[in-house]
């Protein structure tokens, strides 16, 4: 199976700063990742597929870059509704396999 | 719009079985795999598997093979999760999501939670 791992389980950011989280997956996944945001109490949304392509109606503040087995989901000026749990995602393979989330924290 | 409604939480006792189900409304039900995942308490998500909605079969995920049975009810765009045995580590909350064209999940149900205790 594919490991998909986010090395920090939290960040602390201020409101309006430029915040980026990495992924990084055990094998070449080409540009098959995407990246989910978790609010507390509710549902993962899907943010970012194919690695870089923003999913329909997401702001543009949030970006997400890499291939291979490196990746970065970044939000260029965080706001306060941004608290939440950040996941990346392979789908190039089954078993679709997550990394372990990243919190953000707003200062 | 789309939607992806589940049922409502569970209790359930060790032991005993649980089904969960998920309406989808919106879109063609059958032109789009149906992904299910598991949220324990206060952790990560996990990969269940999905089901063929146009083809019925399923593909379960190692750790999920044996206990857990995903199935349709294609006439009602329904799926359905299905866990027989249930034990205390079955506590979670359990996602239906879609596989959209871009082969990430692109709409999620709401989540049920089931919890197993004696």
């Amino acid at each position: 199976d594919i490991v998909m791992t986010q090395s920090h389980k939290f960040m602390s950011t201020s409101i309006g700063d430029r915040v980026s989280i990495t992924c990084k997956a055990s094998q070449d996944v080409s540009t098959a990742v995407a990246w989910y945001q978790q609010k507390p109490g509710q549902s993962p949304n899907l943010l970012i597929y194919s690695a870089s392509y923003r999913y329909t109606g997401v702001p543009d503040r949030f970006t997400g870059s890499g291939s291979g087995t490196d990746f970065t989901f970044t939000i260029s000026s965080v706001q306060a509704e941004d608290l939440a749990v950040y996941y990346c995602q392979q789908h190039y393979s089954t078993p679709w396999t997550f990394g372990g989330g990243t919190k953000l924290e707003i200062k | 719009q789309i939607q992806l409604v589940q049922s409502g939480p569970e209790l359930k006792k060790p032991g005993e079985t649980v089904k969960i189900s998920c309406k989808a409304s919106g879109y063609t039900f059958t032109n789009y795999g149906m992904n299910w995942v598991k949220q324990a308490p206060g952790k990560g998500l996990k990969w269940m598997g999905w089901i063929n909605t146009y083809t019925g079969e399923p593909t379960y995920a190692d750790d999920f093979k044996g206990r857990f049975a995903f199935s349709l009810e294609t006439s009602a765009s329904t799926a359905y999760l299905q866990i027989n045995n249930l034990k205390n580590e079955d506590t979670a909350t359990y996602f239906c999501a879609r596989t959209g064209v871009t082969r990430a999940m692109d709409y999620w149900g709401q989540g049920t939670s089931v919890t197993v205790s004696s």
